[in-house]
């Protein structure tokens, strides 16, 4: 079956600019995840959404971003006028059940953001 | 709190074995283990839930030591296609998220 889907791939973005990120989950997985993956670096937990209910955003940097998942499905991460800093690449990953991090999580290509 | 891997980068031979280790200070709920290529996404290999269980996939193992908070990935007679960047991931109780790593660049030479 299809994985997780990521749009757009790639994202150039002028710093000041708002940019929006979707991610389509594997179908019927519960929970969903936002990792920022900065170059050569492992990924860092942004948030986590357990059907669309946030539950976790103790992971993003600033009140600049921000994630809904409002009909349970797909999600959005907003990013408010960017900066440079938040150059990296965005990966989103589903799980099936509700149990958090204990699951296996699947992930998808990311969608990589360049800050100008 | 991130957790620790070694080595850092590893060259190896095809047909050569590889030993890739994840230290916590944290008591861990559980270690994933992915494997990336570059430009692509982290794929799964396997994940350990219990103190001192291994895991098997393939020619690819792991064992998770949870009185040492450590897990170890071990892979054998390496082929060209484990080339990639190991990252373990951990989970602490009441976290939601994964920890992962810094990763272990793994180069397989024919």
């Amino acid at each position: 079956g299809a994985g997780v889907s990521q749009s757009p791939r790639y994202k150039v973005a002028k710093r000041g600019q708002d940019v929006a990120l979707r991610c389509d989950p594997i179908s019927g997985h519960v929970s969903l995840f936002w990792y920022q993956q900065a170059l050569g670096q492992g990924p860092e937990f942004l948030t986590y959404f357990q059907n669309e209910a946030q539950l976790d955003k103790s992971g993003l940097p600033s009140d600049r971003f921000f994630a809904e998942r409002p009909e349970g499905s797909v999600s959005t991460l907003k990013i408010q006028r960017t900066q440079q800093e938040d150059s990296a690449v965005y990966l989103c990953a589903s799980s099936f059940f509700s149990g958090g991090a204990r699951e296996t999580q699947y992930f998808g290509p990311g969608t990589r953001l360049l800050v100008l | 709190q991130q957790p620790v891997q070694s080595p850092q980068a590893v060259i190896l031979r095809e047909g050569e074995d590889a030993v890739i280790n994840c230290s916590s200070s944290k008591a861990l709920y559980s270690v994933h283990w992915y494997r990336q290529k570059h430009g692509e996404a982290p794929v799964f290999l396997m994940i350990l839930l219990k103190g001192g269980e291994q895991k098997g996939h393939e020619k690819i193992s792991a064992s998770f030591n949870e009185k040492k908070q450590q897990s170890s990935l071990y892979l054998t007679a390496s082929q060209l296609s484990y080339s990639g960047t190991y990252f373990c991931g951990t989970v602490i109780r009441g976290a939601d998220g994964l920890t992962f790593g810094k990763g272990t660049h793994l180069i397989i030479q024919p």
